[in-house]
């Protein structure tokens, strides 16, 4: 299995919600990110696991909470979105844990947010 | 963490030759310069990624001159399928130098 699991693909909001984002992957890779893409614009770094632990936080607002379980799973936990936040929210996943910025990077498809 | 400077669109015909240049004036020297493919709607796709001189895969080369200050993505015989954007990033073993996505390239591909 070399690929990279995003759930929902699509996913509606109101301002109120709490809703949760779902990625995986079963590659054995130990760093995994989310990243935020706006139209037009370039994936934005939001968070990375290193090892299952939060290693980097891009000053994200804590309106999202991202989560690891395992080593194959990763969560984004939102609540309370502005409707500025609507996006293409990806997941990314790499084999090493120790050079996350190193290594090649296997994206899902992604998860696009509309924030009503 | 090195900027990346990239045209911002590129228009090509099928079966030509594509170059992408992406500058990088500030690379520091344990810095790798990586490509990635994006279609829309989609996850970027990892291309290639080198150090110096020239690495070739069987999706593309990418050229390093001897001063690493730019980079050159080539892609042969480009079909319209091969329409996406093409991001370059710089950035250092162990550092978040490679996740930072720049601008990026607009290449569209006509028949």
């Amino acid at each position: 299995d070399t690929e990279v699991t995003q759930t929902p693909k699509h996913l509606v909001m109101g301002m109120t919600n709490k809703k949760s984002l779902k990625c995986e992957q079963h590659m054995g890779h130990r760093a995994m990110y989310w990243y935020k893409q706006k139209a037009k614009k370039p994936p934005e770094l939001m968070f990375v696991y290193s090892y299952e632990k939060l290693s980097i936080n891009e000053s994200v607002p804590s309106r999202f909470s991202p989560e690891c379980p395992n080593s194959s799973l990763l969560n984004l936990h939102l609540h309370a979105l502005q409707p500025e936040d609507s996006a293409l929210y990806l997941c990314a996943s790499s084999p090493s844990g120790t050079d996350p910025g190193y290594n090649e990077q296997f994206f899902g498809p992604g998860t696009r947010l509309t924030v009503l | 963490l090195a900027k990346t400077t990239q045209p911002i669109s590129m228009d090509s015909y099928e079966g030509q030759e594509v170059n992408i240049t992406c500058s990088h004036n500030n690379i520091a020297t344990n810095d790798y310069i990586t490509w990635y493919q994006q279609f829309p709607s989609q996850g970027p796709r990892f291309i290639i990624q080198g150090y110096k001189t020239k690495v070739t895969n069987e999706v593309a080369s990418l050229f390093i001159p001897a001063d690493r200050k730019s980079s050159t993505l080539s892609l042969p015989r480009v079909s319209l399928s091969d329409t996406a954007v093409y991001y370059c990033l710089v950035g250092t073993r162990g550092s978040q130098g490679n996740l930072i996505f720049g601008k990026g390239t607009k290449l569209s591909v006509k028949p």
